[in-house]
């Protein structure tokens, strides 16, 4: 079965200093990987995804992710922090053939100003 | 243009009320999704839609019943509404490639049950 793991419930960061959220995942087969962001009261927003290819990807709001298949993670991160970075946010895996994406249990991040 | 659009926004109800909702999608994608997102934010796949076809139904009460009259629609039915079913509804879209193509997602349907 898949699953998705996000072992913070909140991380605090500085503005200005990098961060990372955390996301591992378990599926059989290649791994789908997405990062989805959620401000207050909205849906949520696409900021990235792993198909296959290049390890790092880059993806919205100078987020990036790398994937890491022998540690079965996909971590999000940013260079720099922005206080308008603060929200919630959501990794999730899907795998070929299959509609079915399954969501992590969300990571808030504040950005402290 | 809003790609997914859901109605309503709010929705106030008793108990034991019959209660639906709405979602659009002019992105011209064929699968649709209905999420369950709980008051601890955890997000649940409850059905998906490809091409009016049911292809997920995952456990949910058979007083859930999702509805898609054509592949812009799907529609969500809630018969005899239960206190734990308070939550933000969330209707999704994506393309079906098979390839991973990301989720559109509306605004959601925040659902009060007293």
């Amino acid at each position: 079965a898949q699953s998705v793991a996000q072992p913070e419930d909140q991380v605090n960061v500085a503005e200005g200093n990098p961060l990372t959220v955390k996301c591992t995942y378990s599926v059989s087969g290649n791994p789908y990987l997405f990062w989805y962001v959620q401000y207050p009261n909205r849906g949520l927003q696409f900021l990235l995804k792993y198909i296959t290819g290049d390890n790092l990807v880059k993806g919205s709001y100078g987020f990036e992710a790398e994937f890491n298949k022998s540690q079965t993670s996909f971590h999000l991160k940013k260079p720099s922090a922005l206080v308008s970075d603060s929200a919630l946010y959501f990794c999730a895996v899907t795998t070929s053939g299959t509609y079915k994406y399954i969501f992590g249990t969300g990571t808030r991040l504040k950005v402290l100003a | 243009d809003t790609a997914v659009s859901q109605t309503p926004k709010y929705l106030v109800t008793q108990m034991g009320n019959d209660k639906s909702i709405k979602c659009e999608q002019n992105l011209g994608h064929d699968t649709m999704y209905w999420y369950k997102q709980d008051s601890k934010k955890f997000l649940k796949i409850m059905f998906s839609y490809n091409n009016k076809e049911l292809i997920i139904n995952e456990t949910v009460p058979n007083r859930f019943s999702p509805k898609s009259p054509d592949k812009a629609h799907l529609n969500l039915h809630i018969n005899s509404l239960e206190l734990g079913d308070s939550a933000v509804y969330f209707c999704a879209s994506s393309q079906s490639t098979g390839v991973g193509e990301k989720l559109f997602f509306g605004s959601g349907t925040q659902l009060s049950v007293l």
